[in-house]
């Protein structure tokens, strides 16, 4: 079946560390991969995208390449902001019947000014 | 701005009473999903809907119903709420007029407390 496993948080990093946070995925087909993120208080928004492998899907900073012989989604960004503090969730879009979307765990990003 | 709002945001209600939440869209979405978020677990898809009256179960549907009787509400009611169906609740919607066919966009949530 379709999985996401990513990384445990919390993530505490200093303002302008680097950023990973890991996604690994296992699915049959050709499934579309997205990071989303969660403001306190507030729904997911989609962060970025791709839908085939090797794509890379960017936006504010944060990238995430298609890995299809890894299996993984890695968000990265290169300097992280006091703003940036969220949580961060991976997840797989497939058709089964109609679109459908497997989300992992979530991962809470904290950086410190 | 995909136009969803959810009420409602809060509720605190007692065991064995009957809770209904609404998600209510403006944009004539065709596909509307429910999810609950739960520590640990991430984002578990209830029911969804693929058009008026048409639904169908994800993979924690027992306890919750749906319905769809217009394209812009999608009710997802419990029965007969239960301290296990304490948790956020949130309505997404999918196919942005115009945009990507497999983005998603997610509502403000409801908070849901069963005593």
């Amino acid at each position: 079946g379709n999985s996401v496993t990513q990384m445990e948080g919390p993530v505490t990093l200093s303002e302008e560390a680097f950023l990973t946070i890991n996604c690994t995925y296992t699915a049959t087909g050709y499934p579309s991969l997205f990071w989303y993120v969660q403001y306190p208080g507030e729904g997911l928004q989609l962060l970025l995208k791709a839908t085939k492998a090797d794509d890379k899907g960017s936006n504010k900073g944060f990238e995430a390449t298609y890995r299809k012989e890894t299996t993984s989604f890695h968000l990265e960004k290169g300097s992280v902001q006091v703003s940036d503090s969220a949580v961060y969730f991976c997840a797989l879009g497939f058709t089964s019947g109609t679109y459908k979307y497997i989300f992992g765990t979530g991962t809470r990003l904290k950086v410190l000014a | 701005d995909a136009g969803i709002t959810q009420s409602p945001r809060h509720k605190v209600t007692e065991t064995g009473t009957p809770v209904t939440l609404r998600c209510h869209q403006t944009e004539n979405h065709r596909y509307m999903y429910w999810y609950r978020q739960d520590p640990g677990h991430g984002l578990r898809l209830i029911h969804y809907s693929y058009g008026v009256k048409d639904t169908d179960k994800g993979e924690v549907s027992d306890g919750y119903s749906v319905s769809r009787s217009k394209t812009e509400d999608f009710l997802l009611t419990l029965e007969s709420a239960t301290s296990s169906q304490t948790s956020v609740y949130f309505c997404a919607i999918r196919g942005v007029a115009g945009g990507p066919y497999n983005e998603q966009f997610f509502g403000p949530g409801t908070r849901l407390t069963v005593l």
